[in-house]
């Protein structure tokens, strides 16, 4: 049974950092693109960055680049999101998500959520 | 960036009744566009893939159309448990994109 369980979320202060991480199991981690995808209170669903099997190839929604990493680690079959410079506007609920197969980027397996609270 | 239009924002409907949902890409996407299902505090689910394939485990009932700009979702027979948000997506371009959702509501 695939599982993504993700962890690292809380409350932080404007322009803190905040390290995601989504663990992986169930199927061949380093065969699949990954994913994190947000949701903001009552609003709709917001892709934010993937990450390439191998790590070679990395893309950002323009809102986070330049704040955010992603990065992955094949041997722990783990998948991470280094938040820096965090705003009000990146509270939300962040997802990772794991891509159909080599040529789809539909989004087939999600974890359950890591809650960001960023307010002083 | 690719903008995804959902239309209409919120429906409602009764159980048994044929529910369409479109989608409009702001540029041509082919057929690469999923839809997914959200409730109330939970992930969302894939329900379709690349404009029309079925997810495994999703109902018949559900089915997609469309390629280019303009998709659609058509649930066929409204059940109970299908009173959710519908978010489409197109994934050929980066960054991926999501339309506004469409609220499915009980009539």
């Amino acid at each position: 049974e695939v599982q993504l369980v993700e962890s690292g979320g809380g409350l932080v202060q404007p322009g803190s950092s905040l390290r995601l991480s989504c663990g992986a199991s169930g199927f061949t981690f380093s065969n699949y693109w990954m994913n994190w995808v947000r949701q903001a209170p009552g609003k709709g669903l917001e892709w934010v960055a993937n990450i390439k099997q191998d790590g070679s190839e990395k893309h950002y929604v323009d809102s986070v680049k330049g704040r955010f990493t992603i990065s992955r680690d094949n041997a722990k079959n783990s998948l991470y999101l280094q938040m820096n410079s965090l705003r009000a506007e990146d509270t939300a609920v962040y997802y990772c998500a794991r891509d159909v197969d080599f040529y789809d980027r539909s989004l087939v397996y999600w974890g359950q959520g890591t809650r960001v609270t960023v307010s002083s | 960036d690719i903008q995804m239009t959902q239309s209409p924002s919120s429906v409602s409907a009764s159980v048994g009744d044929r529910v369409t949902i479109t989608c409009r890409a702001s540029q041509d996407i082919s057929r690469w566009l999923a839809w997914y299902q959200q409730k109330p505090g939970k992930a969302p689910k894939l329900l379709i893939y690349v404009a029309s394939s079925l997810q495994s485990g999703v109902p018949s009932r559900f089915s997609g159309s469309g390629s280019g700009t303009d998709f659609t979702l058509t649930i066929s027979s409204l059940q109970p448990e299908d009173f959710a948000i519908y978010y489409c997506q197109q994934t050929t371009n980066f960054p991926l994109t999501f339309g506004g959702g469409t609220k499915v509501e009980i009539k």
